[in-house]
């Protein structure tokens, strides 16, 4: 069974800093898909950034960036010049390029808090 | 167009009584996801829907679980004699196609409490 491990519960950064949250996953698999999502207060959950396994580029949305190890099964995220926005609970997801299972497998999650 | 809305957004109840758990998807998503929330078991995976039909519900946690989805659109969750352990926050995604590339947008969710 695939399993997706974040091994940091909390974090804290200060405002402006940059911060790398962990994650770590187990799978036979070659072809699949790597996710970090962001859950605030509000629960909604938001995708962060996405990540194909066949590409040996890490991917980057502006101010968030992964460092992806295949070999390793490593996929963390680094947030640079933190923002108050930030403070949520981020979860990293696995999802299989095919199959019949569609579903997200999740970490527990990290709880970052940006402090001003 | 509008997201993933859920209702109700939170829902009290008393141990052994059914609920019904609403999902409207994004107009057009033909794929439909059902995940659960708790602290003590994290982001569970519950089922998913292709247009109307569910192709694994291996996710369900017993048989007073259940889902269907009419129309290709809204998703009704059912859980019959609920249990204190059922308290948790549902969670509903949708996503255009089922492809694992395609992103899944996720509801708000509805927090169940039984009590």
């Amino acid at each position: 069974a695939q399993t997706v491990t974040q091994s940091q519960p909390e974090m804290s950064v200060q405002e402006a800093e940059t911060v790398t949250l962990s994650c770590t996953y187990d799978t036979s698999e070659n072809n699949y898909y790597l996710f970090w999502y962001k859950q605030p207060p509000s629960r909604q959950m938001i995708l962060v950034i996405r990540q194909e396994a066949y590409k040996q580029q890490n991917a980057t949305e502006n101010r968030f960036s992964v460092n992806f190890q295949k070999a390793a099964k490593s996929f963390s995220l680094k947030i640079s010049d933190s923002q108050l926005g930030d403070t949520a609970m981020y979860f990293c997801a696995f999802r299989f390029h095919g199959g019949s299972q569609g579903n997200l497998i999740f970490g527990k999650g990290t709880k970052l808090s940006v402090k001003p | 167009g509008a997201g993933v809305s859920q209702s109700p957004s939170n829902k009290v109840t008393e141990k052994g009584k059914d609920v019904e758990l609403r999902c409207d998807p994004i107009s057009g998503h033909t794929a439909l996801y059902w995940y659960r929330q708790s602290l003590g078991q994290g982001l569970e995976f519950l089922i998913y829907f292709q247009g109307n039909s569910a192709p694994d519900k291996s996710g369900l946690p017993s048989d007073r679980f259940s889902a269907e989805r009419t129309g290709g659109s809204v998703s009704t969750l059912t859980i019959q004699r609920t249990q204190q352990e059922d308290s948790a926050v549902y969670l509903c995604a949708s996503s255009l196609v089922w492809l694992a590339v395609d992103t899944q947008y996720f509801g708000p969710g509805t927090r169940l409490t039984v009590l």
